[in-house]
């Protein structure tokens, strides 16, 4: 039963590079989401999808793209990759949408980006 | 605006004591309210949500929450703390923007560090 699988676990890159990180649940659920995770900050959303095929911003959507690339998978695109952007990344899901929106969400375990 | 609050950003307590993690809410509308729990290394686990009815919900590891209307408050407790509940939590709430949407903003986490 995985769940909500997040790849890669760690991740170091250099300012100015890019890279993509992936998402996958298998709990046939429709909404997903992107949240980074910083020391005192909480959580903060990034980009969402409420359904397959729609994709919306959330709170910090700058420096980043998202493509829900089926109801499986939502993956998360940095193009060119700031030190302002070490941190941990979260993606989660939920079953339901629109006034099923009292579903808890399930997470995966977070993806440790380092920018240099 | 609506907004999470948790006041302490660590609470300690001995082995056996209760436990209380206090959450304070401003949201317009009805609350969703929600309950997770972060351990090292991992993603949020959900714990226990408020959506209708008894102010007193119970969930997961002997965890219970008191919803409070007037004082905006979630409080998380547990009559009798373990060494194994040391880790971070989070009170979220649901907010709707009509449709499809759904987010949950989430509180800044509290530690809780259980002393043997």
């Amino acid at each position: 039963n995985a769940g909500v699988t997040q790849t890669p676990k760690f991740q170091v890159l250099k300012t100015g590079q890019s890279m993509t990180l992936q998402c996958a649940q298998d709990m046939n659920h429709n909404s997903m989401y992107w949240y980074r995770q910083d020391p005192g900050m909480g959580l903060r959303l990034i980009y969402y999808s409420a359904s397959e095929g729609t994709t919306d911003k959330g709170e910090v959507p700058n420096g980043y793209n998202v493509s829900r690339l089926n109801k499986r998978e939502f993956s998360l695109r940095l193009e060119s990759a700031a030190p302002s952007q070490t941190s941990v990344y979260f993606c989660a899901s939920m079953a339901g949408q629109g006034g099923m929106g009292n579903q808890p969400q399930h997470f995966g375990d977070g993806t440790r980006l380092s920018i240099l | 605006a609506q907004s999470v609050a948790q006041p302490e950003d660590q609470v300690n307590v001995a082995e056996g004591n209760p436990l209380t993690v206090k959450c304070t809410y401003s949201v317009s509308g009805n609350p969703y309210l929600f309950w997770y729990v972060q351990y090292p290394n991992r993603g949020l686990q959900f714990l226990l949500k408020y959506i209708t009815g008894d102010n007193l919900v119970k969930g997961s590891y002997g965890f219970e929450a008191e919803f409070n209307k007037s004082q905006t408050s979630f409080h998380l407790k547990k009559p009798s703390a373990l060494v194994s509940d040391s880790a971070l939590y989070f009170c979220a709430v649901r907010v709707n923007y009509g449709g499809a949407t759904n987010k949950l903003i989430f509180g800044t986490g509290t530690l809780l560090a259980v002393q043997p």
